[in-house]
């Protein structure tokens, strides 16, 4: 069965470093999501994307972050100067034309030091 | 905007039990879709069961089945014959059919008895 894979699982960064954050969607999707979950919080939409643009984007996402599709399969999240609150488990989603389920990767835990 | 909530932080059930799981959503839309999420630790999302809401039909997935009342803008997961890894935190999520963002509850923690 087609998943959704995320890379790194856990990602260490120092405060004011730039992180990417990568995630290959099911191949035949066109949606593409980035959620965020705080620990012990509920997970937040972030951002999303079709047709090579962002499509929606929450209040969370700033100018600190970026997506981006370089290629046919990637899908990135970017923070440019990470902050400590920047410190949560990031999921990326994705769906298809016909369909409104998202498939979910198993997310890239982020730890800001 | 949209909203969901889940006043249920904790529940627990014997296992072989039957536990239900609470959540109420608002949303402006006419036509949008309802789902609960299963976290274990590994804090993978899992999807459990999906309700479109212009189905007037529960939902039903095995063990996991849903009731969905539109009009109190209500759906709740009950889950029949607890087992150990049915322990999670439970997330219910609303997709606006627009938009398909999905609005998150806060979750609850479900813990089985043995």
């Amino acid at each position: 069965e087609p998943e959704v894979t995320q890379t790194p699982s856990h990602q260490v960064t120092q405060m004011g470093q730039e992180v990417i954050l990568r995630c290959v969607p099911i191949s035949n999707h066109l949606y593409f999501y980035w959620y965020r979950q705080i620990l012990g919080q509920k997970v937040e939409f972030l951002v999303s994307f079709y047709n090579n643009e962002i499509s929606e984007k929450s209040e969370i996402f700033d100018d600190q972050f970026s997506v981006e599709r370089p290629d046919g399969s990637n899908f990135t999240l970017k923070i440019r100067s990470t902050k400590l609150e920047d410190s949560a488990m990031y999921f990326c989603a994705s769906i298809n034309d016909n369909s409104y389920e998202q498939y979910f990767g198993p997310g890239t835990r982020l730890t800001v030091t | 905007a949209q909203t969901v909530t889940q006043s249920q932080p904790e529940m627990s059930v014997q296992e072989a039990e039957t536990v239900t799981l609470s959540c109420t959503y608002d949303t402006s839309e006419s036509d949008y879709y309802l789902f609960w999420y299963k976290q274990p630790p590994s804090r993978q999302m899992i999807l459990v069961i999906r309700q479109e809401a212009y189905k007037q039909q529960n939902a039903t997935e095995n063990r996991f089945s849903v009731n969905f009342q539109k009009a109190a803008k209500s759906f709740s997961l009950k889950i029949s014959d607890s087992q150990l890894g049915d322990a999670a935190m439970y997330f219910c999520a609303l997709e606006g059919a627009g938009s398909y963002q999905l609005t998150f509850g806060k979750g609850t923690k479900l813990s089985v008895i043995p």
